[in-house]
């Protein structure tokens, strides 16, 4: 069955520093997303990503987060300057055109410290 | 936005009993999925059902739509179901997930 795979599955990073999650979301899957849930808590939506752009973002994507789809086949997720707030799990997700329901990735870890 | 509430928050079964999992929307929906986030914090998907009945071993899910809310079945239940059950729904063309607060199954042996 097909994967969406994410890397790296843990990442711990230093308060300030950059950090980019990487995805590899279904091939032919056209709507990309990106989820996170801080520990203990429920999963919340933070960006969709279709035909190379934004169609929605939630109030946490702010001016520190942005995506991108460098190539075919890689999506990615960055955060410019990581606050001690931002460790969460962070899930990638792929959708096909049409109904049909979404498919998850494993998660990445993040812990800034 | 659409609202999502799952109840219980919590159960506690011993090893070989049935339990039943619930979960209201707020709005039509064009998705609705269940999942179960495993120890190692992966979720895995157990059902895409926005409508209808389906089941898989000993699980089964059904979803009223038109009384919104769904529910997911656990047969014959094991420890190894332990976790956390969420249920996710969309109602908009973006098809944007909103979660539930999940329910915390606990099978004891």
């Amino acid at each position: 069955e097909p994967e969406v795979t994410q890397t790296p599955s843990h990442q711990v990073t230093q308060m300030g520093q950059e950090v980019i999650l990487r995805c590899v979301p279904i091939s032919n899957h056209l709507y990309f997303y990106w989820y996170r849930q801080i520990l203990g808590q429920k999963v919340e939506f933070l960006v969709s990503f279709y035909n190379n752009e934004i169609s929605e973002k939630s109030e946490i994507f702010d001016d520190q987060f942005s995506v991108e789809r460098p190539d075919g086949s890689n999506f990615t997720l960055k955060i410019r300057s990581t606050k001690l707030e931002d460790s969460a799990m962070y899930f990638c997700a792929s959708r096909r055109q049409g109904n049909g329901g979404y498919t998850f990735g494993s998660g990445t870890r993040l812990t800034v410290v | 936005g659409i609202q999502v509430e799952q109840s219980p928050p919590d159960l506690i079964l011993q090893e070989g009993a049935n339990s039943t999992l619930r979960c209201n929307f707020s709005d039509s929906v064009n998705n609705l999925q269940w999942f179960h986030q495993n120890p190692w914090g992966q979720l895995i998907n157990l059902f895409y059902i926005p409508s209808g009945t389906k089941q898989n071993g000993r699980l089964s899910a059904t979803t009223v739509a038109t009384e919104r809310y769904s529910l997911l079945y656990i047969s014959s239940s094991q420890t190894t179901d332990s976790g956390v059950y969420f249920c996710a729904a969309s109602g908009g063309s973006n098809y944007k997930l909103t979660f539930g607060k999940g329910t915390l199954l606990t099978v004891n042996p």
